[in-house]
């Protein structure tokens, strides 16, 4: 069964940083893009980054470029989000997904990022 | 970057009933459309990819149609477990891949 379980979310002051991780199972992340979505609160879905299978290509969207970066080790079959100089807009729920370079398939349960002082 | 707009943003429905959620994207993706369900507390689930192709597993009610710039996510007879937020999204021309605001399907 395909498992993505996200963790790392909490509370944290603006100017803060946090890093997700996503570990995965069921199937192995070495044969997949991977991204990151996020969610505020009572809000809709929002593409935050990808990632290529090798790890080679990332991109971003442009509210996050520049402060958040993403990250994989497909040895340990986890993908990261570092993400640095939090603002209270990066609150939301970060959810982990598996797919190819345009769309996702499977999504992991999210974790909560809290910005707030 | 391209947008994606949704309509309803929201709409009630009784058990049986057909329902039809409508998508635009502002500028031809071909049928490089993608639905998704959302249900409360839950991640989301792709249902639809290409237009008009199921993903595995999901019901033959969910129906997907359209081409260039618009298309329809219909549910040909509305299930209990079929009340969620529905999320199209263009997988067209990425990055940034891009999702409408959503449609949120509630029991009238």
């Amino acid at each position: 069964e395909v498992q993505l379980v996200e963790s790392g979310g909490g509370l944290v002051q603006p100017g803060g940083s946090l890093r997700l991780s996503c570990a995965a199972s069921g199937f192995s992340i070495s044969s997949y893009w991977m991204h990151w979505v996020r969610q505020a609160p009572g809000k809709g879905l929002v593409w935050v980054s990808r990632i290529n299978s090798e790890g080679s290509s990332t991109s971003y969207a442009d509210s996050v470029k520049g402060r958040f970066s993403i990250s994989r080790d497909n040895a340990k079959n986890t993908l990261y989000l570092q993400m640095n100089s939090l603002r209270a807009e990066d609150t939301a729920v970060y959810y982990c997904a598996r797919g190819d370079n345009t769309y996702v398939d499977y999504w992991g349960q999210g974790t909560l990022v809290t910005v707030s002082s | 970057d391209i947008q994606m707009t949704q309509s309803p943003s929201s709409l009630s429905a009784s058990v049986g009933d057909r329902v039809t959620i409508t998508c635009r994207a502002s500028q031809s993706i071909s049928r490089y459309l993608n639905w998704y369900q959302q249900k409360p507390g839950e991640a989301p689930k792709l249902l639809i990819y290409a237009a008009s192709s199921l993903q595995s597993g999901v019901p033959s009610r969910f129906i997907g149609s359209g081409s260039g710039t618009d298309f329809t996510l219909t549910i040909s007879s509305l299930q209990p477990e079929d009340f969620a937020t529905y999320y199209c999204q263009q997988s067209y021309s990425t990055p940034p891949l891009t999702f409408g605001g959503g449609t949120k399907v509630e029991i009238k």
